[in-house]
């Protein structure tokens, strides 16, 4: 079966800092997504990767992809507070079909 | 291109009940999957819909079940509402195997007293 783990389930970080989000499965898939969410709301796509190696930034968030460890992180580059939301990780199940399994999700607060 | 839109946004049921969510998928989509997502958790796959077919379920019992109609849109219903199933359902839609792109729709808040 199929688990996905994140960490750490709480983050809170001052304006301006670095940090990184690990997210780790524990059985083989190709692709890895990140969503945030804010409260009340629903997900919005932040990154898909798809094979190993793979890097991806967007403004001051950058994702990456290691199939082998299967571990993926989302790195923050000094972070101001419009970051703050929960973030979450999803893996796609074996054999596709996008039918994908999410972590707890980190919580991210940016305090100014 | 019309996004993915749920309804009804909120609503409030009294345990035993039934319930029915509707999801109507992106233009163009023919993929509609279910999520439930509880307070403070991450989503869980419900069940997903590929032309009007059951393809894959999570461990959710009998009492989920659901529809997807000719034109895409998609329907979740639950009978004999617990407690337990207070969350918030999410839609998500995609074209089967164009690669990965699922677009999640603005969620359906439960609330069972």
């Amino acid at each position: 079966e199929l688990k996905v783990e994140q960490n750490p389930l709480f983050l809170s970080m001052q304006e301006g800092k670095n940090y990184t989000i690990y997210c780790n499965y524990s059985t083989t898939s190709d692709r890895l997504y990140w969503y945030r969410q804010d409260p009340g709301k629903s997900l919005e796509s932040l990154f898909v990767l798809l094979s190993n190696g793979a890097v991806k930034q967007e403004g001051r968030l950058m994702a990456s992809l290691d199939t082998k460890a299967r571990l993926s992180t989302l790195h923050i580059t000094a972070a101001v507070h419009d970051l703050s939301a929960t973030y979450f990780c999803a893996v796609e199940r074996q054999g596709g079909s996008e039918k994908l399994v999410f972590g707890k999700g980190t919580k991210l607060t940016v305090n100014p | 291109e019309t996004g993915v839109t749920q309804s009804p946004t909120h609503l409030i049921k009294t345990r035993g009940q039934q319930v029915t969510l509707r999801c109507s998928s992106q233009s163009g989509h023919n993929t509609v999957s279910w999520y439930q997502q509880a307070l403070g958790q991450g989503p869980q796959f419900i069940f997903q819909y590929y032309r009007e077919e059951e393809n894959g379920r999570g461990n959710f019992p009998p009492r989920f079940s659901g529809l997807q109609f000719p034109n895409y849109s998609s329907e979740l219903n639950v009978n004999a509402l617990e407690l337990d199933d207070s969350a918030l359902y999410l839609c998500a839609s995609s074209y089967y195997r164009d690669g990965y792109e699922q677009y999640f729709g603005p969620g359906t808040r439960l609330t069972v007293t």
